[in-house]
């Protein structure tokens, strides 16, 4: 069966930290991988995704995930958090349905 | 302007109740989607649509239908409203399947069962 499972709950840093989520999904065929961002009361849009050829891909606001076929992974990164990355963060992956991880809630310190 | 809307965005209904949930999209997406979000349990799936009159089930089915005889719309109901239903849902949907085509994301309605 298809599933995605993000290992961090809640993630606190202050500004300038870096920032790693993970993701990892269970699937045996093509996957499209997405990084989904939701902002305290609005709805989800697109961070980044991934579909086919550089395994590093780059989104907006100065996020980038990496896939790692061998590992089924598709962690989020990025150098350095604002306090406006403040939100809850969720991974995403399309094979035969689109399901969400459980999604992870980062507060930035500012 | 286009693009997908949910309403009502609030709603508070009793248990035993029937109600409904609706959804428009004016992109011409082939394919639309019904989650619920639950504090920890991120987005789960209740059901999806390829194209009118072709519907499947998510992961958490049990006590909704959907229904699309248009494109643009995909409604979901509750047939008998059960305070575990409580939770906010969101519609979303897709251009196609393939190529990476992202999910767009409607506001939300939040549905309090009492």
């Amino acid at each position: 069966a298809q599933s995605v499972s993000q290992h961090n709950h809640h993630v606190i840093l202050s500004e300038a930290a870096s920032l790693e989520l993970g993701c990892n999904y269970s699937y045996g065929g093509t996957v499209n991988l997405f990084w989904y961002v939701q902002y305290p009361g609005q709805h989800l849009q697109l961070l980044l995704k991934y579909f086919s050829g550089d395994p590093l891909v780059k989104g907006i606001k100065g996020f980038e995930a990496e896939f790692i076929k061998s590992k089924f992974s598709f962690n989020l990164r990025k150098p350095s958090v604002q306090w406006s990355d403040t939100a809850e963060y969720f991974c995403a992956v399309k094979g035969g349905k689109l399901i969400f991880g459980q999604g992870t809630e980062l507060s930035v310190k500012p | 302007d286009a693009g997908i809307t949910q309403s009502p965005r609030y709603k508070i209904t009793e248990t035993g109740r029937q109600v409904t949930l609706m959804c428009h999209q004016t992109w011409s997406h082939s394919y639309m989607f019904w989650y619920r979000q639950d504090l920890g349990h991120g987005l789960r799936l209740i059901y999806y649509s390829a194209a009118a009159d072709i519907t499947d089930k998510g992961e958490v089915p049990d006590g909704y239908v959907v229904s699309r005889s248009k494109t643009e719309n995909f409604p979901l109901t509750l047939e008998s409203a059960t305070r575990s239903q409580t939770s906010v849902y969101f519609c979303a949907s897709s251009e196609s399947w393939n190529s990476g085509t992202e999910a767009f994301f409607g506001q939300g309605t939040r549905l309090t069962v009492v």
